[in-house]
């Protein structure tokens, strides 16, 4: 059981927008922690997608962003494309934990 | 560009010690705000942090895992080691290393090696 909940999966058709959640509690996402996102290909190491709740590293296409409100937060992708089929993981800092912790993960289906 | 590589066995028996060497270049681990953490997936699971060193050499593990657990690092070679002492079947991952950086409030992964895979049995 992770610390941070996720859908175990989503799909979309190809353009289309879709979300993914990620629940957390007062001592990770809502204690202030910041979120960040990652993007795992089959058979690939992850990729930090978004950091610090919102912002893009260098070379993410803006079709991807993130939002945090209260004790969960968002990773959005629009125009859905058939490259997005992977998992995504949120992760944060659990402070009663003293534990980076990590999400269950998201299985993006492209339809 | 920052590079990394993690080395150590394939396979390990139970009770066995693991060793893994995770080699980077691109970036310095004396550097201020630069840290590299080991972070380790299970065979189609999620992933899970293991331990994590920072550039002042203060070092955190995970608290499920922190009694087996040792993390160094050797700034003048370039590598970050962790040990796992008394080894299970249910240690079976990929164990991955990564650089983190400061993104906001908490600390991300932005660069990560491919990751070896472990895998524990008699």
């Amino acid at each position: 059981q992770s610390v941070l909940t996720q859908p175990p999966s989503v799909s979309g058709a190809p353009g289309q927008r879709v979300t993914i959640s990620c629940t957390g509690s007062s001592s990770n996402i809502g204690a202030g922690l910041d979120v960040h996102w990652y993007q795992q290909l089959p058979g690939a190491a992850p990729k930090l997608l978004i950091f610090g709740n919102s912002n893009r590293p260098s070379g993410v296409p803006d079709r991807f962003s993130g939002s945090k409100s209260g004790t969960s937060a968002s990773l959005a992708i629009t125009g859905l494309q058939a490259e997005d089929e992977a998992d995504y993981y949120c992760q944060s800092y659990d402070i009663s934990l003293n534990s980076w912790v990590f999400g269950g993960g998201t299985k993006l289906t492209v339809l | 560009q920052i590079t990394l590589r993690e080395s150590g066995p394939t396979l390990v028996k139970p009770t066995e010690t693991l060793r893994l060497t995770c080699t980077f270049s691109g970036f310095s681990l004396s550097t201020s705000g630069v840290a590299v953490g080991w972070i380790r997936q299970p065979p189609g699971k999620a992933l899970e942090w293991v331990a994590l060193i920072y550039w002042n050499d203060d070092k955190r593990y995970s608290p499920a895992l922190r009694s087996r657990l040792t993390i160094t690092k050797d700034t003048s070679k370039n590598q970050v080691v962790l040990t796992m002492t008394n080894m299970d079947p249910v240690d079976t991952a990929t164990y991955h290393c990564a650089h983190s950086f400061k993104g906001g409030s908490g600390w991300a992964f932005d660069y990560w090696g491919q990751g070896t895979l472990v895998t524990v049995s008699s």
